[in-house]
């Protein structure tokens, strides 16, 4: 079972529509939690961290943490074609000097015009 | 806009030569890290540091080698170039705590023919 999970898709949404994304992670000791952003041949972009549970707004995006189920999602409203990328989930532990994040492997996300 | 740095962008070189990939960053982050991502395929860890005269391999093996001499300068090292290297290889860098992310550079995507 890999650390961070993610469902790779693709996950087609018509322009307009709600896009949900969603990653669980195994460690319980996981203190944040991050949303980044991949266009094709492009490097990753933070879109979103979120540590305390429950929402967290930022424009069209809505993170939400669960920690008792493992559990953080990506809400993005009003999808656009621009939305249209690799979204990653990346965890951080709690504790020890390490400070590295556990990225799981992105959920393709398509927005049909 | 991002300030961490990667060059060059793009990189042809032959089987056997050696290569130094570049990354430098100007935010002041102690902590710096390398990873190897293939086309639409999720990102490897192959080295990190957590500051000056510190560095440790990442979870994928790699022939690679790194040094961090100075703060915002963490370069990789290839002695002897393979086909087998071939992919986009991404520098990132971050603060230490629980809400910082990483910013990435832009990537060096590498051929070895």
């Amino acid at each position: 079972q890999k650390e961070v999970e993610q469902n790779s898709g693709p996950l087609s949404v018509p322009e307009g529509a709600i896009a949900s994304l969603n990653c669980t992670y195994s460690d319980r000791g996981s203190q944040s939690f991050f949303w980044y952003r991949q266009y094709s041949g492009k490097s990753p972009e933070l879109i979103m961290f979120i540590y305390s549970n429950g929402d967290k707004e930022d424009g069209r995006f809505t993170a939400q943490l669960n920690k008792a189920s493992q559990y953080v999602s990506l809400l993005i409203r009003d999808s656009q074609p621009s939305d249209s990328a690799t979204y990653l989930c990346a965890v951080r532990r709690y504790g020890g000097a390490t400070n590295k994040l556990i990225f799981g492997t992105g959920t393709l996300l398509a927005v049909q015009p | 806009e991002a300030d961490i740095y990667q060059t060059p962008r793009y990189l042809v070189i032959g089987t056997g030569k050696k290569i130094t990939l570049e990354c430098s960053q100007t935010m002041g982050h102690d902590k710096m890290y390398w990873y190897q991502q293939d086309p639409g395929m999720e990102l490897h860890l192959i080295h990190y540091s957590y500051g000056v005269n510190s560095t440790e391999k990442g979870d994928l093996s790699s022939e690679s080698t790194v040094s961090r001499i100075r703060t915002e300068h963490f370069p990789l090292t290839l002695e002897s170039a393979r086909p087998s290297h071939t992919s986009q290889y991404l520098c990132a860098s971050s603060l230490a705590g629980l809400g910082n992310g990483y910013t990435f550079g832009s990537g060096t995507r590498l051929t070895v023919v």
